[in-house]
């Protein structure tokens, strides 16, 4: 079955760069999640979409934005990169008819 | 967003049932429980969901008390591949759309 696909899945930035991380949810899925994982911390929220709208917000930086597109792959936007950006970023997709959402493996961003 | 609360450790011998608890007071009556698992740095994975009554499937089953205050997720005969941080998480459509946030999850260790 298809998946959750997230690129890259490795990214090294220097500070004060930007990053695009893509997230490809599963085919028909209309509905997808951003999270950050810290190294030895728990997933955090940052912000969902909802048929190409911003359906929930969480701790999402300033500098960060993320959007969703027409074909409802969505891209995080991250600008003026910090060391402590350093992290795991997950995407998850939901279909309107599920209420479980399912993740994708991450890309890891390293900031240097 | 109601909230969990999970023993932060656990280890289970392989083989046997390994039961997850879950304390959830303070869920709404249209808040699903779901629980994932995250396997060392991998994207969470999706168990199991329910809502009122108790749940089987291929990995797990999940016990939810007939007040909906707590739950328990039930791995049958834990495998070393098992060991993991699982979470277990609340939500529903009255917390606006679905969101989920992880909390600190129980560190599952199946022993040899």
């Amino acid at each position: 079955a298809a998946g959750v696909i997230q690129s890259p899945r490795h990214l090294i930035k220097e500070k004060r760069e930007t990053a695009t991380l893509k997230c490809y949810p599963i085919p028909r899925h209309d509905t997808v999640y951003w999270y950050q994982q810290g190294p030895g911390q728990d997933p955090q929220f940052l912000i969902s979409f909802y048929e190409k709208m911003q359906s929930d917000k969480g701790s999402i930086p300033d500098r960060f934005s993320a959007q969703q597109f027409s074909d409802y792959h969505s891209e995080l936007n991250m600008s003026s990169l910090e060391l402590g950006d350093s992290a795991l970023y997950f995407c998850a997709s939901r279909d309107r008819s599920l209420t479980e959402a399912f993740f994708g493996q991450g890309t890891r961003l390293t900031v240097v | 967003d109601a909230k969990t609360t999970q023993p932060p450790s656990m280890d289970c011998a392989e083989g046997r049932a390994a039961n997850l608890p879950c304390n959830h007071s303070t869920i709404s009556g249209n808040e699903y429980v779901y629980w994932y698992r995250q396997i060392h740095s991998q994207g969470p994975q999706y168990i199991i969901h329910g809502l009122k009554n108790n749940e089987t499937n291929e990995m797990a089953s999940l016990i939810i008390t007939e007040d909906r205050k707590s739950s328990t997720l039930i791995l049958p005969h834990a495998t070393l591949r098992d060991t993991a941080v699982y979470y277990c998480i609340v939500s529903g459509t009255t917390s606006g759309t679905y969101k989920y946030i992880f909390g600190t999850g129980t560190r599952l260790k199946v022993l040899a």
